[in-house]
């Protein structure tokens, strides 16, 4: 009964080579986020999408894209991964943006970069 | 800016109580919440405060400070599986997507 599932659960990419993460969600929930984080780090939230309606994070490079083409799966697409990229990306889904929705996170992928 | 700020690594004993401090600053603040994150694992919500006092679930409870900009996570009768990393987040404003803004962790090392 897994709710939010990502895959694959590791990747490994060269460096430059585009790379694509997938998440998909079993809750039928409205907002779904991609997080990087980073060894020792906290997750820093790199976009959102409410339904259809995506938001970047000032600060996420133009290297990070994200598509949603239902309700189900979010994508993340890494267009020219740099060693810098290497993370845990998390994927994180709530049912609305009000104050007590919990945010469930899948088990993430952990991207390697050669 | 955003701040929120908890220690890099506590240690405790089995059995005994730990609290794990957060203080925060941010632009917005729509709750606080609390997740435990095992090594190589999702995180996992533990508990959600929005108003000041205490909230208390089985061994864990949570406490907040609004006009301190203060939570901390008490965890009693320690055991061997409560080794993980704790993170405090603190939500955002509905305006600013909901977001989760989080500290860094307090890596928990719970021993014999």
């Amino acid at each position: 009964d897994a709710m939010v599932i990502q895959n694959p659960r590791y990747q490994v990419t060269q460096f430059g080579k585009p790379v694509t993460l997938s998440c998909s969600q079993t809750l039928n929930h409205n907002v779904m986020y991609w997080y990087q984080q980073k060894s020792s780090q906290a997750p820093k939230l790199l976009f959102h999408y409410y339904d259809k309606d995506f938001n970047n994070e000032a600060d996420t490079p133009d290297n990070f894209q994200s598509r949603r083409p239902n309700t189900s799966f979010c994508f993340l697409d890494i267009r020219s991964p740099g060693l810098g990229d290497a993370a845990m990306y998390l994927c994180a889904t709530s049912r609305d943006f009000l104050p007590r929705e919990t945010q469930y996170f899948g088990p993430g992928t952990r991207l390697l970069v050669l | 800016g955003q701040n929120i700020d908890q220690p890099t690594e506590m240690t405790a004993t089995e059995g005994a109580i730990v609290q794990i401090n957060c203080t925060y600053q941010t632009s917005g603040f729509n709750g606080l919440f609390w997740y435990q994150q095992h090594a190589g694992e999702a995180p996992t919500f533990l508990s959600y405060n929005v108003l000041d006092g205490l909230e208390e679930k089985g061994r864990f409870s949570s406490f907040l400070s609004r006009s301190k900009g203060y939570s901390y996570l008490l965890l009693k009768e320690l055991q061997m599986k409560d080794s993980a990393s704790y993170l405090c987040a603190v939500r955002g404003l509905y305006n600013q997507g909901g977001k989760l803004i989080f500290g860094q962790g307090t890596e928990l090392s719970v021993k014999p």
